[in-house]
């Protein structure tokens, strides 16, 4: 059974506009969120976190967005660039990050110039 | 330049041949993993190990053995390969308890025919 859902498996943006990807889980203890973006032949590489004491975390042209209500997390990135497109991987953690993460099965973001 | 190196990058084997995949970092990191990627199933842990001399079972360690030869050092060994085991298989390494620390290797293509 899932614990982390990334439902679209992919997305499709022109440059310049906003991307959206979403993801939910459903174990209440995760309190830790990550996301990971991993470009062919090459490895994940970390991106964004957020603890669950926060709503939103910002790093530049990304955002991540969290509703531990709805147990919903999502990402933007703005503006989309061609060099975004990518796997993007949603993880959550327990104990504060302190366990090991649980990964979504990823969502292929194609930016279009 | 320091991160973690994985080989070979690319093996073909044959059923019922073995093989090991070697994982090596350089980040003085403590906790070392093994994942496999498929197409639609994101990462799954293979197994990890939280520091030298422990390891343990991931989600999917059935047909895997592993071996953290030192701090440095994590194994994978595949005693009897299997269709099914053809993948991508990535290793990474953090300090304990760090969800956000974990650095990938760039992976190993494998294929089982």
């Amino acid at each position: 059974d899932q614990q982390v859902k990334q439902n679209s498996p992919s997305l499709s943006v022109q440059e310049g506009r906003i991307s959206i990807l979403n993801c939910d889980y459903t174990n209440s203890m995760f309190d830790y969120f990550l996301w990971y973006k991993k470009y062919p032949a090459e490895g994940p590489t970390f991106l964004i976190s957020i603890s669950s004491i926060k709503d939103k975390n910002e790093d530049g042209r990304f955002t991540v967005f969290l509703n531990k209500s709805a147990k919903h997390l999502s990402l933007h990135i703005v503006p989309s660039q061609p060099g975004d497109s990518a796997v993007y991987f949603c993880a959550a953690s327990a104990g504060g990050g302190s366990y090991i993460p649980t990964f979504g099965r990823g969502t292929s973001l194609i930016v279009h110039p | 330049n320091a991160g973690v190196t994985q080989t070979p990058k690319f093996q073909v084997l044959k059923t019922g041949q073995s093989m090991t995949l070697q994982c090596a970092q350089d980040m003085n990191h403590n906790s070392m993993y093994w994942y496999r990627q498929d197409p639609g199933m994101g990462l799954r842990l293979i197994y990890y190990s939280a520091s030298e001399g422990t390891t343990d079972k991931g989600e999917v360690p059935n047909g895997y053995n592993v071996s953290r030869l030192n701090k440095r050092e994590f194994s994978l060994r595949l005693e009897s390969a299997a269709p099914s085991q053809t993948s991508v298989y990535f290793c990474a390494s953090s300090y304990p308890g760090q969800g956000i620390g974990y650095t990938f290797g760039s992976g190993t293509r494998l294929t089982v025919v």
